[in-house]
């Protein structure tokens, strides 16, 4: 079935570090792929997405490219805040029928000032 | 932006007792919502999906008598957890589609569920 892989947690990196976290999945078809960020004490939120082979999603400095041919959407960031210490969650959405999330195990990042 | 609130955030109730945990979208009109549950440190398990004025398509291995939902109308769907226990003890999430826009959900923020 459909799945979603994220690299293990927790994350601790220094404030203007570069980040990656990597994400790979398996799905029949051609899904669209997210990722969410959830702050403490918030819910989740769309950092970005890309709905096709060589798409690019890009927002707050974030950026992740579809890759098709490794089945990855890696997150990446030049250089993190403090402000983006957070939990990240991969995502793809299943095309048929209505659509549903199938998330990755999620991310916990921790920037140190 | 679209907004999705849950109320109540948090919600402490005695064993056998049932919960009613309520999602509304603020500012849109949603057609479909989904009910999530996430385990600490866990990701979120869809566990149903709810349509305005039909029954609700719930996931393998969700007792539909025990997680009853209720989407009434274009703004609001309701989620009861009947006669709970302490392993319902949980964090729940719902999300909105907006009508119109299947490629993104609305994620509400959350509901604090504690089962004594």
């Amino acid at each position: 079935g459909d799945s979603v892989t994220q690299m293990e947690g927790p994350v601790t990196l220094s404030e203007e570090a570069f980040l990656t976290i990597n994400c790979t999945y398996t799905a029949t078809g051609y899904p669209s792929l997210f990722w969410y960020v959830q702050y403490p004490g918030e819910g989740l939120q769309l950092l970005l997405k890309a709905t096709k082979a060589d798409d690019k999603g890009s927002n707050k400095g974030f950026e992740a490219t579809y890759r098709k041919e490794t089945t990855s959407f890696h997150l990446e960031k030049g250089s993190v805040q403090v402000s983006d210490s957070a939990v990240y969650f991969c995502a793809l959405s299943i095309i048929q029928g209505a659509q549903k999330l199938v998330f990755g195990q999620g991310t916990r990042l921790t920037i140190n000032p | 932006g679209a907004v999705v609130s849950q109320h109540p955030s948090r919600v402490i109730c005695k064993s056998g007792t049932s919960v009613k945990i309520e999602c509304r979208s603020l500012d849109f009109q949603a057609t479909t919502m989904f009910w999530y549950r996430q385990f600490p440190k866990q990701s979120l398990m869809l566990m149903a999906t709810s349509n305005e004025g039909s029954k609700a398509t719930y996931e393998q291995g969700v007792e539909k008598d025990k997680f009853l939902i209720n989407h009434a109308s274009l703004t609001l769907s309701t989620l009861t957890v009947t006669s709970a226990h302490p392993e319902d003890s949980s964090f729940y999430i719902c999300s909105a589609r907006e009508m119109g826009h299947r490629e993104t959900q609305y994620f509400g923020p959350g509901t604090r569920l504690l089962v004594l």
